[in-house]
């Protein structure tokens, strides 16, 4: 069974500053891909950042990187310079190779002060 | 490129009315099509995902069902609505394997 758990429901962050939002997880599967997701106030969800299990180096995309530590199963999200546009909801969520559903933690509100 | 549509954006149904979502994709074949259900301020569940044609795997047992008629559509219906069906729901495709999964606009659905 796969299990995605973010402990943070809250976060603050002053703009233009860096911020790390967590994500820890559980799975028996040998091979998955760990995803992070932004769901802005309308809904819809946005495709972040991906990563995989056999990767080497851990990913970025623009702003956006993911902090991977494979031992200790955790892909945290690290958004630098905030912009008052990433306030949102954001999601971490897993999938294994041989899986075709995608599990999804509980999400955490990040709120960007100006 | 892959384009997902999903309607209506709003739906205000009676409880024990009937419902049907339609999802569609383009731009994309044999793709793998999801359901997901948010309730306010949660996370994602998933509730149906297919993997082909009239391939449909059931996560949560409930009084919702859905049907894959043709490859890049993807139906979730009701016969009878109850009130706990209110929620956010959401379409997502992907292809095989690593590939991230891509989510429609969303439909906000309230029972009354």
């Amino acid at each position: 069974a796969q299990k995605i758990t973010q402990t943070q429901p809250g976060m603050f962050v002053q703009e233009k500053e860096a911020v790390t939002l967590d994500c820890t997880y559980d799975t028996s599967d040998p091979s998955y891909g760990l995803f992070w997701y932004k769901q802005p106030s309308s809904g819809e969800m946005i495709f972040l950042i991906y990563q995989g299990s056999y990767d080497q180096q851990n990913a970025t995309e623009g702003r956006y990187s993911l902090n991977f530590q494979k031992a200790r199963k955790s892909a945290n999200l690290v958004i630098s310079a905030s912009q008052l546009g990433d306030s949102a909801m954001y999601f971490c969520a897993m999938r294994g190779y041989n899986n075709n559903d995608m599990r999804f933690g509980a999400g955490t509100r990040l709120t960007v002060k100006p | 490129s892959q384009t997902i549509h999903q309607w209506p954006a709003t739906l205000v149904q009676p409880v024990g009315s009937p419902l049907s979502l339609e999802c569609t994709v383009e731009g994309t074949s044999n793709p793998n099509l999801y359901w997901y259900r948010q309730a306010a301020g949660r996370g994602l569940q998933l509730l149906f995902y297919s993997v082909g044609i009239g391939q449909i795997s059931s996560e949560v047992p409930q009084n919702l069902s859905a049907s894959r008629p043709q490859d890049r559509q993807f139906i979730l219906s009701s016969k009878k609505l109850l009130l706990s069906d209110s929620g956010f729901y959401l379409c997502a495709w992907s292809v095989q394997g690593w590939q991230p999964q891509h989510f429609g606009d969303g439909t906000r659905l309230s029972i009354l």
